[in-house]
């Protein structure tokens, strides 16, 4: 079955420092692994995805991933962190072979960046 | 803004009521996924709908139902509601399965 895990309930990082929100994940196949951002009160916002290709990806915002086949991960990253980057971070993934657009989120993380 | 629409944007009712969510996905999107996010279920995928047919079902309850109309839109039923039905139900739209989704604003729904 498909799982994604995001160890981490919160990360805090002062500005300006680089960031990591971490993502981990279980599939069978190839996975197509989404980073989505969720402002309070809001809807998801599309950050990045990665479908095939150069495992780095850049998106949205100045925030990249690393697609770690290997250890099944897909973490964010961004250099240089902003306050406005505070927000709640999901990680998701489909199935390569699946005939639908089913994603399984991860259960999210706060990201929370000081002045 | 996304694109996708979602209505009402809050709702209050009692146990035992039904509701009806609305969504409208951007244009040209023939994908329809609804989620469910409460604190401790996390954001949970309830179903989805590809040009009027049903294309996936996740973890939507019998008393829960939905259907994707020839203009695309789509509607969430909930019936027989309970304390735990409370949520942001979400509505996402994809042209492809393989594309990032794009969500809605959400509808929260308050049952007491």
């Amino acid at each position: 079955a498909q799982s994604v895990a995001q160890p981490e309930d919160q990360v805090n990082v002062a500005e300006g420092n680089p960031l990591t929100v971490k993502c981990t994940y279980s599939v069978s196949g190839n996975p197509y692994l989404f980073w989505y951002v969720q402002y309070p009160n809001r809807g998801l916002q599309f950050l990045l995805k990665y479908i095939t290709g150069d495992n780095l990806v850049k998106g949205s915002y100045g925030f990249e991933a690393e697609f770690n086949k290997s250890q099944t991960s897909f973490h964010l990253k961004k250099p240089s962190a902003l306050v406005s980057d505070s927000a709640l971070y999901f990680c998701a993934v489909r199935e390569s072979q699946s005939n639908t657009g089913k994603l399984i989120f991860g259960q999210g993380t706060t990201l929370q960046v000081k002045p | 803004d996304s694109g996708v629409t979602q209505t009402p944007k809050h709702l209050i009712t009692a146990t035992g009521q039904r509701v009806t969510l609305r969504c409208s996905p951007r244009s040209g999107d023939l994908s329809v996924y609804w989620y469910q996010q409460s604190l401790d279920q996390g954001l949970q995928f309830l179903i989805q709908y590809y040009n009027g047919e049903e294309r996936a079902k996740g973890n939507i309850l019998e008393r829960f139902s939905a259907q994707q109309f020839p203009d695309l839109h789509s509607e969430l039923n909930l019936s027989s509601l309970e304390l735990g039905d409370s949520a942001l139900y979400f509505c996402a739209s994809s042209s492809r399965d393989y594309n990032e989704q794009f969500f809605g604003p959400g509808t929260r729904l308050t049952v007491l």
